[in-house]
C-alpha cells in the first residue's frame, strides 16, 4: 500500500531555509494532489500547500511569500522549501495525500522540525 | 484562533455516543465539503470521515459524519477507551482560499 516518509534536517537557524522531502512509496504521485502540513507543538493542524505531479500549486496565504512546494514525478517525492524561518515555525511537519473534495487519507509519521539558533 | 469551531474538550462512559461540532461559516462548511481526523497521542492524524459522510475502507461504521448549513458533526458510538484522541475538523475556504482546520477537540473516554 502507499506510504509516505518525511526526511530533512530536525533543526534549521532562524532566517535560513526550512527543506523536507516526502517519498512515496507503494504508489505513483500522479493523478493526486499531495499536501504539507504542520502541527506545532501542543497545537492544532494547518494547512500549508499542496502540489499536483503537473505542477499545479496552492499555498496558504499566510505563508505563500515564504513556501515553495514542489513535485518529482522520477523520484516519486514531492518537497517544501520554507524561507526566512523564525521560532513560530517549529512544528512537526507532515506530508499527506488528497482524497475526495477536501481530505487527506494517507499521512506520513512527521518530522519535528525546530528553529533555533 | 481558528476558522472552524469546535469544543476544546469532551468526555463521556464507554459504550455511550459522542457528537462532536464543527462550526463554521457560508464561505467553508457552507459551500465545502467537512473531512474529520482521529489524532492519537504521538502519531499522524487518521482519517475518519470524507465528503462529509463518507468512511475510508477500514473505518467501523461506529464513526459517522453529518454537515447542516455551516455546521458538521461527527458521531461515535459505542465508546471504547481506544477512541481516548483528539479530533479535528477540515476544510476548504472559498473566501480565504486556503484549507482550514478546526482547534481540535480532546475526547476522554471514562
Amino acid at each position: 500500500q502507499v506510504q509516505l516518509q518525511e526526511s530533512g534536517p530536525g533543526l534549521v537557524k532562524p532566517s535560513e531555509t526550512l527543506s523536507l522531502t516526502c517519498t512515496v512509496s507503494g504508489g505513483s504521485i500522479t493523478n493526486y494532489y499531495w499536501s504539507w502540513i504542520r502541527q506545532p507543538p501542543g497545537k492544532g493542524l494547518e494547512w500549508i500547500g499542496n502540489t499536483y505531479y503537473g505542477g499545479n500549486t496552492k499555498y496558504n496565504p499566510s505563508l505563500k511569500s515564504r513556501v515553495a512546494i514542489s513535485a518529482d514525478t522520477s523520484r516519486t517525492q514531492f518537497s517544501l522549501k520554507l524561507n526566512s524561518v523564525t521560532a513560530a515555525d517549529t512544528a512537526v511537519y507532515y506530508c499527506a495525500r488528497h482524497i475526495g473534495m477536501w481530505a487527506f487519507d494517507i499521512w506520513g509519521r512527521g518530522t519535528l522540525v525546530t528553529v533555533s539558533s | 484562533q481558528s476558522v472552524l469551531t469546535q469544543p476544546p474538550s469532551m468526555s463521556a462512559a464507554p459504550g455511550l455516543k459522542v457528537t462532536i461540532s464543527c462550526s463554521g461559516s457560508s464561505s467553508n462548511i457552507g459551500k465545502n465539503y467537512v473531512s474529520w481526523y482521529q489524532q492519537l497521542p504521538g502519531t499522524a492524524p487518521k482519517l475518519l470521515i470524507y465528503d462529509n459522510n463518507k468512511r475510508p475502507s477500514g473505518i467501523p461504521d461506529r464513526f459517522s459524519g453529518s454537515k447542516s448549513g455551516t455546521s458538521a458533526t461527527l458521531g461515535i458510538t459505542g465508546l471504547q477507551t481506544g477512541d481516548e484522541a483528539d479530533y479535528y475538523c477540515g476544510t476548504w475556504d472559498s473566501s480565504l482560499s486556503t484549507g482550514v482546520f478546526g482547534g481540535g477537540t480532546n475526547l476522554t473516554v471514562l
